[in-house]
């Protein structure tokens, strides 16, 4: 049963637009969200994260939404740029029982972002 | 300094041989992780230690032997592995509280069991 779900295995898009890259979930006990990029032969480099308290985190040229009444979030990249061009992993953490969040991760399958010229 | 360190990079090792994996942080961070990662896959949790305990293991096989020597170290110990073991083996570090916690990733270990 995968909990995470990144339903597009890719994406393109020209730079200078915007990429949109999108996350469902189906475990309520999540309240914890990330997006992690990652290129070939090396780790997850993290990008952005949301609690499930807020709708909504920027950082630069990356912003995150959370619908969590949908179970779903996005990641909006603008502009995007080719150095963007990567893989997009979702990944949700749960709160622990003293409800803090806690960094065991389920990943999404991922999504390959390419930035054409 | 947000890094974490992972030797080797690349691994080869056979079915009968024993090897160790090696993951280090200065971050203070004091939950440790080992993940493995197949192509095309997403990561996965192998085991998480918490203030050099070992907190969750996601019923790995036995033949993985993981330790936190200290708060800044974890090994992972490798034994009679299986061709099916290879994959990438990630090694993350994130504080052990607070409301959200962002895990740091070291580059990796490719192994490869022949």
């Amino acid at each position: 049963d995968q909990q995470v779900k990144q339903n597009s295995p890719s994406l393109s898009v020209q730079e200078g637009r915007i990429s949109i890259l999108n996350c469902d979930y189906t475990n309520s006990m999540f309240d914890y969200f990330l997006w992690y990029k990652k290129y070939p032969a090396e780790g997850p480099t993290f990008l952005i994260s949301i609690s499930s308290i807020k709708d909504k985190n920027e950082d630069g040229r990356f912003t995150v939404f959370l619908n969590k009444s949908a179970k779903h979030l996005s990641l909006h990249i603008v502009p995007s740029q080719p150095g963007d061009s990567a893989v997009y992993f979702c990944a949700a953490s749960p709160a622990n029982a003293g409800g803090t969040s806690y960094g065991k991760l389920t990943f999404g399958q991922g999504t390959i972002l390419t930035v054409h010229p | 300094d947000t890094e974490v360190t992972q030797t080797p990079k690349h691994l080869v090792m056979g079915m009968t041989n024993k090897k160790s994996l090696k993951c280090e942080q200065h971050m203070g961070h004091r939950a440790m992780y080992w993940y493995k990662q197949k192509a095309k896959k997403p990561p996965e949790l192998m085991f998480v230690y918490s203030y050099e305990k070992l907190s969750i293991n996601e019923s790995v096989p036995s033949r993985f032997s993981p330790e936190c020597p200290n708060s800044s170290l974890l090994n992972l110990h490798l034994h009679a592995l299986q061709p099916e073991d290879s994959a990438l083996y990630l090694c993350a570090s994130s504080q052990d509280r607070g409301q959200g916690v962002e895990a740091f990733f070291g580059q990796g270990t490719r192994l490869t069991v022949v």
